[in-house]
C-alpha cells in the first residue's frame, strides 16, 4: 500500500497521559499536514512540514502539542498531559510541492482516533 | 478572519440531483477544492476550481465564483454510496482550510 497511514489507528487514555501519534506520508511528497477533526466538524489545521522544516502551527494549538519530521520522512504527533477535550480524530495528510505556490491535492491518511476518559 | 460556510445537512432522493453550496471569506485565496468523507473514513478528493467556472467530472460538477466568494458542488444521479460529508475547502497558499462539511443522506 502506497498510501498514507497512520498508527495506531485508535487510542484510548486517561487524562494527563501522554500520547504519540506516527504518520508515514506517500514517499514521495515532501509536504506532510497534520489536522484535527471532531465529530460533525471539518477538519481543522494544526501544523505543516516542508520536508523536516515546520513552517506553521496553528494559533490555536496548545503548547502541549509537538510535531516532529525530523528525517523529511515520517512524523510524530505528541500530545503531553492530555486533557478530555483533546479527544478527536487526528488525521495526517501529505501532497507534493506545488511550483506555482498552491497548496495542491491533500492525501490524506485513515487517521488516529484519540478517546481521553 | 477566516470563514467558510456550508449548511449542515442535506437529504435527497436516489436518482436525484443535490447542489451543496459554500461560500468563503478568506485572507488568502489561491483555489478551491471538495472533498468527500464516508463516516469513519478518510477524506478523499472529487474537485478542484481555481477559475471562475464550472468544472464536470462525470456525475460530480463544481462550480467557483471568486468575486463572489462561492462555489457549489452539484451531485447528479444520486446513489445510494453517495452519502457522506462532503467538504469545501480554502487553498490558503500553504495549506487547506476546511468548512465545517455538509452531511447529505441519499434515501430510496
Amino acid at each position: 500500500d502506497t498510501g498514507v497511514s497512520q498508527d495506531p489507528r485508535h487510542k484510548i487514555t486517561k487524562r494527563g497521559q501522554n500520547v504519540t501519534f506516527r504518520c508515514d506520508p506517500i514517499s514521495e511528497h515532501n509536504r506532510l499536514y497534520w489536522y484535527r477533526q471532531t465529530l460533525g466538524q471539518g477538519p481543522e489545521f494544526l501544523t505543516y512540514f516542508q520536508n523536516e522544516a515546520q513552517l506553521e502551527k496553528s494559533r490555536l494549538l496548545s503548547d502541549r502539542f509537538s510535531a516532529e519530521r525530523p528525517k523529511g520522512s515520517f512524523s510524530t504527533l505528541e500530545i503531553q498531559r492530555t486533557e478530555q477535550g483533546d479527544s478527536a480524530m487526528y488525521l495526517c495528510a501529505s501532497s507534493l510541492d506545488s511550483w506555482d505556490g498552491n497548496t495542491g491535492e491533500l492525501f490524506f491518511g485513515e487517521g488516529s482516533r484519540l478517546t481521553v476518559l | 478572519g477566516q470563514n467558510i460556510d456550508q449548511p449542515t445537512e442535506m437529504t435527497a432522493t436516489e436518482g436525484a440531483i443535490v447542489q451543496i453550496n459554500c461560500t468563503y471569506q478568506t485572507s488568502g485565496f489561491n483555489g478551491l477544492f471538495w472533498y468527500q468523507q464516508h463516516a469513519g473514513e478518510a477524506p478523499t478528493f472529487l474537485s478542484y476550481n481555481v477559475l471562475d467556472g464550472l468544472e464536470e467530472k462525470g456525475r460530480f460538477s463544481s462550480f467557483l465564483s471568486r468575486s463572489k466568494g462561492y462555489s457549489y458542488l452539484l451531485l447528479k444521479e444520486l446513489q445510494m454510496k453517495d452519502s457522506a460529508s462532503y467538504l469545501c475547502a480554502v487553498d490558503n497558499t500553504d495549506k487547506l482550510i476546511f468548512g465545517t462539511g455538509t452531511r447529505l443522506q441519499v434515501f430510496p
